[in-house]
């Protein structure tokens, strides 16, 4: 069964667009760790936030926020205002309690096209 | 200071070579992970040791994969008798795996291409 879903292959939006990137996970344990990662044109993985299953607050680091709902399995990424550079493959990704946290699960990524 | 650094960054090879891939991690991570990408994927766990023990090789496709880790430090995978199937981007990740930091940090990846 698929743990991590990201339901949206591609995304393409227009600069100073708001754009919303979706995950659902599914896991059995009751904690766990949510990550967002980008990649970049350039291939290398940047981490971009981690969420313990115990803070369901909502982060704002600059333009970009993260829902999290555990009422829905949720942890979607929006990044407001895009920019050109927020062309990337972004990933979200679950590591469980079960495995000591040790692997991490990802979804199968979504590509934001950012256009001028 | 110092971010995860993969050797050699391209690597292209004959069906049936072996090859070796190696990754240094940051410095004081106890934790190195090793994943691969296939063209347009997600990533795929493949292995992962806490300091030079592998507690969790499930994702290892076959037994013509396997890595070792010396030192607590650098890390080699190493893939006998290579496979087109094979020919993907090997990420290698660590972690401080201290004081609930759980993120991994990755480096750049080798690109492998049998042909």
């Amino acid at each position: 069964a698929q743990k991590v879903t990201q339901a949206q292959t591609e995304i393409s939006v227009v600069e100073k667009e708001d754009v919303t990137l979706d995950c659902v996970y599914e896991t059995r344990d009751t904690t766990y760790y949510l990550f967002w990662y980008k990649q970049p044109p350039s291939g290398e993985l940047v981490f971009l936030i981690r969420r313990n299953s115990f803070d369901e607050q909502n982060e704002i680091s600059g333009r970009y926020s993260w829902n999290f709902q555990k009422s829905t399995s949720s942890f979607n990424f929006t990044i407001t205002a895009s920019q050109v550079v927020d062309s990337a493959v972004y990933f979200c990704a679950l590591s469980e309690e079960g495995t000591g946290f040790q692997k991490l699960v990802f979804g199968t990524g979504t590509r934001l096209l950012v256009s001028p | 200071g110092a971010g995860v650094s993969q050797s050699p960054s391209n690597k292209v090879t004959e069906k049936g070579k072996d090859v070796e891939l190696r990754c240094d991690p940051i410095s004081g991570h106890t934790a190195l992970y090793w994943y691969r990408q296939r063209l347009g994927q997600g990533l795929e766990f493949l292995i992962y040791f806490q300091g030079n023990s592998a507690p969790d090789k499930s994702g290892l496709p076959s037994d013509r994969f396997s890595a070792e880790r010396t030192g607590e430090s650098v890390s080699t995978l190493t893939i006998q008798r290579t496979q087109q199937e094979d020919s993907a981007v090997y990420l290698c990740a660590s972690s401080l795996n201290r004081d609930h930091s759980y993120e991994q940090y990755f480096g750049p990846g080798t690109r492998l291409t049998v042909t």
